[in-house]
Formats: C-alpha cells, sequence, structure tokens
C-alpha cells in the first residue's frame, strides 16, 4: 500500500526550530517530486515547498523561504522538512505529499505544528 | 504567490449540478493546463479529484469535472449526493525560475 506517515510535529515557541519527517511505504520516494503543504486551523490548504527527484531542485513559498529547508534521504526513503524561526503564523498541520506529474496524488495523515510563547 | 480566488461557499440540492469557480492570473491558470481541484472532508487529508484541468483519477466519479476558460478554472459536480458535502481547493502551478504552485482559498460545498 501507498503511504505516507509524517511525524516531527509539536509544541515550539517563537524563534524556534523543528524538523518534520515523511516516511514513504510502497513506493521509492526518489522517483517522485514530493511537496509540503499546510493548513493553519480552519483555513484553506498553502503550499509550502517542493523537492524533485534528484533532490537538488527545490522551491519554496515566499513566506517560509530562508526559514525551512526540505531534504530527502533516499536510504530511508524519508522526506524531511526543517523548520527554523518559527512564528505564531507558523501554526499549521503540515502534509508531506506525492506528485505523480498527474497533481498531488498520495498525501500523508499531517503533522501538527504549534507555535507558542 | 497569491493565492487563487474560489467562492466561499456554494450551495445545491441533491441531484443537481454546482460549479466551483477558481479565478488566478496568467501567471498561473492562464498559462498552464496543470490545474488540479481536491476535495477535503473535515479533519481528513485531502483527495485528488481532477488534474490536468479536467481528468480524473482512476476511481473519482465522472460526476465530477472540470474545465478551464482563460485565467479561471472551474469544477462542475453533477447529480448532486451527500456525500459531495466537503471543502473543495483548486491548485495551479505558478510561473517562476523554479517551480511553485498556488491553492485557491477553498470553497464550502453544502447539499441541502
Amino acid at each position: 500500500e501507498v503511504q505516507l506517515v509524517e511525524s516531527g510535529g509539536g509544541l515550539v515557541q517563537p524563534g524556534g526550530s523543528l524538523r518534520l519527517a515523511c516516511a514513504a511505504s510502497g513506493f521509492t520516494l526518489r522517483n517522485h517530486w514530493m511537496h509540503w503543504v499546510r493548513q493553519a486551523p480552519g483555513k484553506g490548504l498553502v503550499w509550502v515547498s517542493y523537492i524533485e527527484t534528484d533532490g537538488s531542485t527545490t522551491n519554496y513559498a515566499d513566506s517560509v523561504r530562508g526559514r525551512f529547508t526540505i531534504s530527502s534521504d533516499n536510504a530511508k526513503n524519508t522526506l524531511y522538512l526543517q523548520l527554523t524561526g518559527l512564528r505564531v503564523e507558523d501554526t499549521a498541520v503540515y502534509y508531506c505529499v506525492r506528485d505523480a506529474n498527474q497533481g498531488m496524488d498520495v498525501w500523508g495523515q499531517g503533522t501538527t505544528v504549534t507555535v507558542s510563547s | 504567490q497569491s493565492a487563487l480566488t474560489q467562492p466561499a461557499s456554494v450551495s445545491g440540492s441533491p441531484g443537481q449540478s454546482i460549479t466551483i469557480s477558481c479565478t488566478g492570473t496568467s501567471s498561473d491558470v492562464g498559462s498552464y493546463n496543470l490545474v488540479a481541484w481536491y476535495q477535503q472532508y473535515p479533519g481528513k487529508a485531502p483527495k485528488l479529484m481532477i488534474y490536468e484541468v479536467s481528468k480524473r483519477p482512476s476511481g473519482v466519479s465522472n460526476r465530477f469535472s472540470g474545465s478551464k476558460s482563460g485565467n479561471t478554472a472551474s469544477l462542475t459536480i453533477s447529480g448532486l449526493q451527500a456525500e459531495d458535502e466537503a471543502d473543495y481547493y483548486c491548485c495551479s502551478h505558478a510561473s517562476g525560475t523554479t517551480w511553485a504552485w498556488v491553492f485557491g482559498g477553498g470553497t464550502k460545498l453544502t447539499v441541502l
């Protein structure tokens, strides 16, 4: 079964850091572009970042560029998102998502990041 | 990277058809036939319903259809059913030096 399982969310103070992980199963991560998408409480979906199959091409939403870093470990079949300089407005459920060149076709269950003092 | 514009809510009765619009710009919706639509139930992860403007993934009902004209994409749901009540989001590639994506603000569909 194709599956994505996120972990690493939690409560962090403003200015703090977290590393989110997304374990992929049922498919090989390096064969797909991958995304992180977030959703603040009661709000809509917001694209955060993506990484291409070669791992060297990435991009970020303007709101997180310079603070978040996407990466992947092909040996572990795991995607990561390093969050630094966290702000209250980064509070959200973070989804790991597979891109099948036909849209974002597989979504994880999400991991919750809460930034609060 | 401004969000695409969707109506906040739409409603319809069972059996009717509804259409949700998604308006972008010539830098996103208008530039690519790469608009997708996602359905999301409360507390659940989104599900891909339409990709490349009008294509349906395997397993998605043919009651769901998509189209695009200029900078506006549309999702039409025909033969409304109670189970269609959910939030719907459009998403498009956005132009730039590298790939980026932008979502719409979401539309709450209520089946009366």
